[in-house]
């Protein structure tokens, strides 16, 4: 079946400019991760949903930074006023539930945001 | 907290030739390790894992074993390909839902 989509695959904008970035999860899949990857570093976590409700929102670097989810379904994560340390890969993973560890996260593509 | 160290790259290594990626790590409660890898292009996938101390995680001619003594999984191949250029990342998962990952290791195979 189809696996995580992200949308857009590439985002350039202007330093101080908001973006949104678009997460489609594996059809039934009720937990939702997002990640953030910068230049030769390791994932960071930044926010985790399960349903439509995010009890994790604890890697969010700043209040710039939120995310939303309909229902068990498309997420979305905005950054408002854009600076340049925001620029990275931003990964989106799925998983069947959060509440086991043994379901494994199936990753997006991700989007690579690029500040200017 | 948790945290996962893995060896620094690139490594850059011939066809057939044997590879071995460093990994420890620093966790809360009993973790559940992962490797993930990323091909050029493409999204982050994984790997093998192993969810408890002496488990043996394999796939793809890769294994590592979760050696809870030394905090360890560090990863193996045998022989490696030109197809098995890739970044490879360690990972854990303790007690909830987020991954912890390692800052990756680059691997080129050269024919």
């Amino acid at each position: 079946g189809a696996g995580v989509s992200q949308s857009p695959s590439n985002k350039v904008t202007e330093k101080g400019k908001d973006v949104e970035l678009r997460c489609d999860p594996i059809s039934g899949h009720t937990a939702l991760y997002w990640y953030r990857q910068r230049l030769g570093q390791g994932l960071e976590f930044l926010i985790y949903f399960q349903g439509n409700s995010a009890p994790d929102k604890s890697g969010l670097p700043s209040d710039r930074f939120s995310a939303e989810r309909t229902g068990e379904s498309v997420s979305t994560l905005t950054i408002q006023r854009t600076q340049q340390e925001d620029s990275a890969v931003y990964l989106c993973a799925s998983s069947l539930s959060g509440t086991a560890l043994s379901y494994e996260q199936y990753f997006g593509p991700g989007t690579r945001l690029t500040v200017t | 907290g948790n945290s996962v160290t893995q060896m620094e790259g690139p490594v850059t290594l011939s066809e057939e030739a044997f590879l071995t990626i460093n990994c420890t790590y620093t966790a809360t409660g009993y973790p559940s390790l992962f490797w993930y890898v990323q091909y050029p292009g493409e999204g982050l996938q994984l790997l093998l894992k192993a969810t408890k101390a002496d488990d043996k995680g394999s796939n793809k001619g890769f294994e590592a074993t979760y050696r809870k003594e030394t905090t360890s999984f560090h990863l193996e191949k045998g022989s490696v390909q030109v197809s098995d250029s890739a970044v490879y990342f360690c990972a854990l998962r303790s007690n909830d839902y987020k991954l912890s990952f390692g800052a990756g290791t680059t691997v080129t195979v050269r024919a």
